[in-house]
């Protein structure tokens, strides 16, 4: 069983299309990021949240960490095929790790 | 601009042998991390280590040493290999407090296959 639930798994969707993905789990962090991966690479961040309620935007993308810091989403406005690729979420409490095992998002042209 | 650079990339074992993967950062980061990820089942930490000269077991550290013998670098063990160690291994290194994590600069990866 994973710590961190991600939803969906998988997610095809048409260019200009609005998506939401969750990362959702029972025990609290103190720090929760984002990631995006791409086939044959290491996964590169794209955010860390680190206050429950906390709302983050980078371009298109959307990231808010919930009130109790359990869960998070990642909402992406007007997709774009450059937004293809492998999404994790990861948190941590203290020296404790966790990812969540990704969403695989395709955006089609 | 390195970040974490991890060797070799690619590598092929027999059954028993052993090797070890060299991780190596440029960053000044404390924290150094090694995760495998295996399809369906995400990334799992092996070891990590807090500071030089100290590391701690992971989620899956059965089969795998390690040593922080310098800051900058992160060096993963395997004794000997078995196939179930067929993955790809990625190193990585954070800014740490303690209790906030402000997020990883992950390698490109090694690609393991044990036959």
């Amino acid at each position: 069983t994973q710590l961190l639930e991600q939803s969906p798994q998988f997610l095809s969707i048409q260019e200009g299309e609005n998506l939401t993905v969750y990362c959702n789990s029972s025990s609290v962090f103190s720090s929760l990021q984002w990631y995006r991966q791409e086939p044959g690479e290491g996964p590169v961040l794209l955010v860390t949240v680190v206050t429950g309620g906390e709302v983050k935007k980078l371009k298109r993308l959307t990231f808010q960490f919930g009130d109790a810091r359990k869960d998070s989403s990642l909402h992406i406005t007007a997709a774009q095929p450059g937004d293809t690729g492998l999404y994790l979420c990861a948190g941590n409490n203290f020296n404790k790790f966790y990812f969540g095992s990704g969403t695989k998002l395709n955006v089609k042209p | 601009n390195a970040g974490v650079t991890q060797t070799p990339k690619f590598r092929v074992l027999k059954t028993g042998q052993s090797m070890t993967l060299l991780c190596a950062q440029d960053m000044n980061h404390e924290y150094m991390y090694w995760y495998r990820q295996d399809p369906g089942m995400g990334l799992r930490l092996i070891h990590y280590s807090v500071g030089e000269g100290t590391t701690a077991k992971g989620e899956v550290p059965d089969g795998y040493n390690v040593s922080r013998l310098k800051k900058q670098n992160f060096l993963l063990g395997l004794e000997s290999a078995a196939p179930s160690q067929t993955s790809v291994y990625f190193c990585a290194s954070s800014r740490s407090t303690g209790s906030i994590n402000y997020g990883y600069t992950f390698g490109s990866g090694t690609r393991l296959t044990v036959v």
